[in-house]
């Protein structure tokens, strides 16, 4: 059974601060990781992927990936209270189960003003 | 770009009743997944499809879910008999192939609840 888990949360932060969540995953053959966030009673809605080691920045969101630790991050700088909701670390399956995304519980991440 | 689109949105039935929802996948995405999301948790992948076929269905209840998407656009996901722990959102998602750096996109995803 390939696993993801997510820092359980929830996450707590000031308005300007920067967020950090964090995700490891079981299956070493994963090739592509992302990063979704998801509003309470929304779908989620895709903000990041990264497919090599190293950092990614789109904006204020930073993805981090360590394949040798399987382990991804995302660095949410400067938050705001708009970026309040859980955020869902998927991992692809590797081999024969290429495609299919394997999801974390997720992290509730609250900015307060 | 229109998004994925799903229906109902939400859907209140007593169980061993029946129910089926509705997507419409991102026009020109050939591959077409079915999640369920119980509360507090992250999605499962229930079925997937590439084109009109089924590429993974390994986590399908079988004996009560049904899926299909016969002409390779929309698909309908079936519930038949429906049970307590049923209750969840059940999300459509798609993306351009199904390969693994293919970003999936989501539907509003349909709110089900069995009384």
């Amino acid at each position: 059974q390939k696993e993801v888990e997510q820092n359980s949360g929830p996450l707590s932060v000031p308005e300007g601060a920067i967020a950090s969540l964090n995700c490891t995953y079981s299956d070493r053959g994963s090739q592509s990781f992302f990063w979704y966030r998801q509003y309470s009673g929304k779908s989620p809605e895709l903000i990041m992927s990264i497919y090599s080691n190293g950092d990614k920045e789109d904006g204020r969101f930073t993805a981090q990936l360590n394949k040798a630790s399987q382990y991804v991050s995302l660095l949410i700088r400067d938050s705001q209270p708009s970026d309040s909701a859980t955020y869902l670390c998927a991992v692809n399956g590797g081999g024969s189960t290429l495609g299919r995304l394997y999801f974390g519980r997720g992290t509730q991440l609250t900015v307060w003003p | 770009e229109a998004g994925v689109a799903q229906s109902p949105r939400y859907k209140i039935i007593e169980k061993r009743q029946s129910v089926a929802f509705w997507c419409n996948p991102i026009s020109g995405h050939a591959t077409l997944y079915w999640y369920q999301q119980i509360l507090g948790q992250g999605p499962k992948l229930l079925i997937q499809f590439q084109n009109n076929g089924v590429v993974d269905d390994s986590q399908l209840p079988k004996d009560r879910f049904s899926a299909e998407r016969l002409k390779g656009v929309d698909s309908t996901l079936k519930i038949q008999p429906a049970k307590l722990e049923d209750s969840a959102v059940y999300l459509c998602a798609s993306s351009f192939g199904g390969q693994n750096n293919q970003p999936q996109h989501f539907g509003d995803g349909t709110r089900l609840s069995i009384l």
